[in-house]
């Protein structure tokens, strides 16, 4: 019940490139958090969503519920991106949230 | 911008004996949890704390962990008898409404020799 698959495990990507990560979930959710883990360890909260598509800066996550799929896209990566990415689920049968194994993304200037 | 804080950044403690971590949530935020991730492991929910009592807990908290909001502004994670499988980062979250986003804290790393 609470496997969350992210793909891919690492990504490396030239500065500029198109980025996209995605996380899938087994069955149906409440809500889908997107976080940013920096190489020092803290967890910065990037986007939650519960369904269609949200946009902040560079980043965009979008969430197709019949799907039980999610992407989080970056547009004109930077250095600055590199971090490991963290897709999070909360199931509809309760309130905590089971998390991914993550995505590192390594952007080379 | 208000950010959750935790203390200490790094703890070292011995088998066997108690330790606490602390957080300070955001001051007007009403659900709080903490999570472990163990070094190389995907991030686990250990907690959820809502109206000064659990509201959610995991298998991994078993009774040698406990929560406290001792003075309404400190959300503490006790620990009792360290084993060293607790060894681990620690990080404490808070979110206005169960179903808002979650602000996370620096963490704290905890180590068991």
């Amino acid at each position: 019940k609470n496997e969350v698959e992210q793909s891919p495990q690492n990504l490396t990507a030239q500065e500029g490139e198109f980025i996209t990560i995605n996380c899938s979930y087994s069955v149906g959710i409440s809500a889908l958090h997107w976080l940013q883990q920096h190489p020092g360890g803290g967890i910065v909260s990037l986007f939650m969503l519960s369904s269609g598509k949200k946009k902040h800066g560079r980043l965009i996550a979008t969430i197709n519920i019949q799907e039980k799929h999610s992407s989080l896209h970056i547009t004109a990566s930077h250095p600055r991106d590199s971090a490991v990415y963290i897709c999070a689920v909360r199931y509809n049968t309760g309130n905590q949230f089971y998390f991914g194994t993550g995505t590192s993304l390594t952007v080379i200037p | 911008e208000p950010e959750v804080t935790q203390t200490p950044s790094h703890q070292v403690t011995q088998m066997g004996q108690e330790v606490i971590l602390r957080c300070v949530p955001i001051s007007n935020h009403l659900y709080f949890y903490w999570y472990r991730q163990i070094l190389g492991q995907k991030v686990e929910f250990l907690v959820s704390f809502y109206n000064n009592e659990i509201s959610e807990k995991s298998e991994i908290f078993d009774d040698q962990f406990s929560v406290e909001r001792p003075d309404g502004s400190n959300f503490t994670l006790k620990i009792r008898s360290t084993k060293l499988e607790d060894s681990a980062m620690y990080f404490c979250a808070s979110a206005l409404a169960v179903y808002n986003e979650q602000f996370f804290g620096p963490g704290t790393r905890l180590t068991v020799l």
